[in-house]
């Protein structure tokens, strides 16, 4: 079974960096991208955006570009969003999610848990 | 960017009745890269129809995806308890965007 597990929950204060892991198992992990998706409270989806762990292709929403950046380590099968200087607006739950297989197949199925970040001084 | 409003932003029914949401997006999805999603507090979303109306592994045929170009429909023939939740909409071209959200409420 594909399962997509989320590091746990962060308290920062604003100016701190962070850096939350997703970890899949069950697929191949290097055949398909993982996105990144913000839901800050209350409030919808956002899709922030996408890395290819194969060749560690990377696209961003243009709305995250230089806010976050995406990386993943093949090796143990986890995908980062990172932050170098957080601020109050990122608090949010962050979820990982992974692409369809095909080029055509750009929703996202399964999802992980989500990862509660609260930044506050 | 293409911008998905959906509607009504609150659904208020009772189990068994039928539910019917809207998505509109500001211009055509290409070939129907339309997907949905249920999401319950606390919990993160759960797919239930790619294709605008095909769908996903293991969802009910209870719920139902339709529509094309700008306008797309998820309908709940009959809301069981469990069906009680928030739903999205999601635009799968080049750049991905999600609607807003409808509730559906238990009245």
């Amino acid at each position: 079974e594909v399962h997509l597990v989320q590091s746990g929950a962060e308290v920062k204060k604003p100016g701190e960096s962070l850096k939350i892991s997703c970890k899949g198992s069950g697929y191949s992990f290097t055949s398909y991208w993982i996105g990144w998706v913000r839901q800050m409270p209350g409030k919808g989806l956002e899709w922030m955006g996408i890395i290819y762990p194969g060749d560690f292709d990377t696209r961003y929403n243009p709305s995250f570009q230089g806010q976050v950046t995406i990386s993943a380590d093949k090796s143990i099968s986890t995908a980062y969003l990172q932050w170098s200087s957080l601020k109050a607006s990122d608090t949010a739950v962050y979820y990982c999610a992974r692409k369809g297989l095909l080029s055509t197949q750009n929703w996202f199925d399964p999802w992980g848990q989500g990862t509660l970040v609260t930044v506050s001084s | 960017e293409i911008v998905l409003t959906q509607s009504p932003g609150t659904l208020s029914l009772s189990p068994g009745e039928r539910a019917t949401l809207s998505c509109r997006a500001s211009q055509s999805v290409s070939s129907n890269y339309l997907a949905w999603y249920q999401q319950k507090p606390g919990q993160a979303p759960r797919f239930l129809i790619y294709g605008a109306s095909s769908r996903a592994t293991g969802i009910p045929d209870r719920f139902s995806g339709s529509g094309s170009g700008t306008d797309f429909t998820l309908t709940i023939s009959r809301l069981e308890p469990e069906d009680f939740a928030v739903y999205y909409c999601q635009q799968y071209g080049r750049s991905p965007t999600f609607g807003g959200g409808t509730k559906v409420e238990n009245k």
